[in-house]
């Protein structure tokens, strides 16, 4: 399977306590997003990176969230101290900027629960 | 305010029936247009994109619409089958800008 992967699929854990989300972008594309998404909403944008630059944080993103891209590929969101409001679904896309409409391809999501 | 205002929020149709969703934008420069699907706990997989130039794009059984005057669009799904069960998101762009807008989304249900 080519397409974008994300890991773990699904995250329960207690509030206060650390997560990290792990997202492979398709192989070829520099673009890659992280968004969240709360039921019966669409996605919102919280990062994005070209290669390993993060080039834009949205204000969704304080000071427990932080998202690396060491090495260009691979995409690692961490959140700490986490609190019950973060409990969403947290999707990563990638897209390739040498495509004329730059379609954001999905991974399948990361539903974390905060209990 | 959104930029992308969906409607309606939800709806239910029998298996083999069509139904239309749709789509106000304000999103401006306007760049194009997409609508995404996306199963219950999956990520939204893309089914149409057209630009400013284009009115019409199909794929299989799902039309979508775009008049770039009035800033609307519109998906039809034809004889709808139990597995288009699903949220549908129309997702604009602006020129020259990678982030992207989001509607909330029209829930479709078929049932048999």
């Amino acid at each position: 399977d080519t397409g974008v992967s994300q890991n773990p699929r699904h995250k329960i854990t207690k509030r206060g306590q650390n997560v990290t989300f792990r997202c492979d972008p398709i192989s070829e594309h520099n673009r890659l997003y992280w968004y969240r998404q709360t039921l019966g909403q669409g996605p919102e944008f919280l990062t994005y990176f070209q290669n390993e630059a993060q080039l834009e944080k949205s204000r969704l993103l304080s000071d427990r969230f932080s998202a690396e891209r060491p090495k260009g590929s691979f995409s690692t969101l961490e959140i700490q101290r986490t609190e019950q409001g973060d409990s969403a679904m947290y999707l990563c896309a990638s897209s390739s900027r040498l495509a004329s409409t730059d379609t954001q391809y999905f991974g399948p999501g990361t539903r974390l629960t905060v209990l | 305010k959104n930029q992308v205002e969906q409607s309606p929020q939800s709806l239910i149709i029998l298996e083999g029936k069509n139904c239309t969703l749709q789509c106000n934008y304000t999103v401006s420069p306007f760049s194009n247009l997409r609508w995404y699907k996306q199963d219950t706990g999956r990520g939204p997989v893309s089914l149409t994109i057209m630009t400013f130039s284009e009115n019409t794009k199909s794929n299989g059984r799902y039309t979508a619409t775009l008049d770039a005057d009035t800033k609307q669009s519109s998906l039809h799904i034809t004889a709808s089958q139990l597995s288009d069960s699903a949220s549908y998101i129309c997702v604009v762009s602006a020129r020259n800008d990678y982030k992207l807008s989001f509607g909330a989304g029209t829930t479709v249900t078929v049932r048999a």
